[in-house]
């Protein structure tokens, strides 16, 4: 099946620095890719899609400014998170739609703590 | 508005003894209902997808169902390795996105 790459895994990082975090596409092309944050315990909740070539929608209560999305190409979107806290330590996960029939493939996930 | 509801929350069985994951719906136009697999720490891995009502696929240990309301996964004769998190999500006419359940974790006991 279709492959999606994110990396990395895991990172710990400083509050205050920003950790970018990268979700590829391995062998098909993704117009549509979408960045998840998943608590403990708890159901995917979606952040924002990110459509290549154009600008990032943004769920309800999520800050662009602080989660910035770049999708430059049919294969590739990041996600950097802005001068982290604490409070944004949780799992990340990326999924991109195939543009062919649609589906959607998910990353491994990246699990960020913030000291 | 569009929901997605799991049951159980969580679900311990023996090696061996089949059972059921139910997933309510209620969406306007279903274009496709969706189960994964999440292991721990991991993204969730695509299991199938369901068009309409009556519809059925099977994989290995697993067979997916659905009617105008729910859908049901089937486990049958489970190993210990089946044991996960199965989350199932819904992508309806008014939302072009997936709305997710909580998902069911399995703990399959050798």
């Amino acid at each position: 099946g279709a492959v999606v790459s994110q990396h990395p895994s895991w990172v710990i990082c400083k509050s205050g620095t920003s950790v970018k975090i990268e979700c590829r596409s391995l062998d098909f092309q993704a117009t549509t890719m979408f960045w998840y944050r998943q608590f403990p315990k708890q159901s995917l909740m979606l952040m924002a899609t990110s459509n290549e070539g154009s600008k990032a929608t943004y769920e309800q209560g999520v800050e662009k400014d602080k989660f910035l999305i770049n999708h430059a190409s049919l294969t590739l979107s990041t996600l950097t998170v802005t001068s982290a806290h604490p409070e944004d330590s949780s799992f990340y996960i990326c999924s991109a739609r195939e543009t062919l029939n649609e589906k959607l493939f998910f990353g491994s996930g990246t699990q960020l703590s913030v000291l | 508005e569009d929901q997605v509801t799991q049951s159980p929350e969580a679900l311990r069985l023996q090696e061996g003894e089949s059972s059921s994951l139910n997933c309510s719906y209620t969406v306007s136009g279903l274009r496709g209902l969706f189960w994964y697999r999440q292991d721990p720490g991991k993204g969730p891995e695509f299991l199938f997808t369901l068009y309409s009502a009556g519809e059925e696929k099977e994989k290995e240990r697993l067979k997916a169902t659905l009617t105008k309301k729910e859908s049901f996964l089937h486990i049958t004769a489970p190993k210990p390795e089946d044991s996960a998190t199965y989350l199932c999500a819904v992508h309806g006419d008014s939302n072009y996105q997936l709305i997710w359940g909580a998902g069911t974790k399995l703990i399959i006991k050798p």
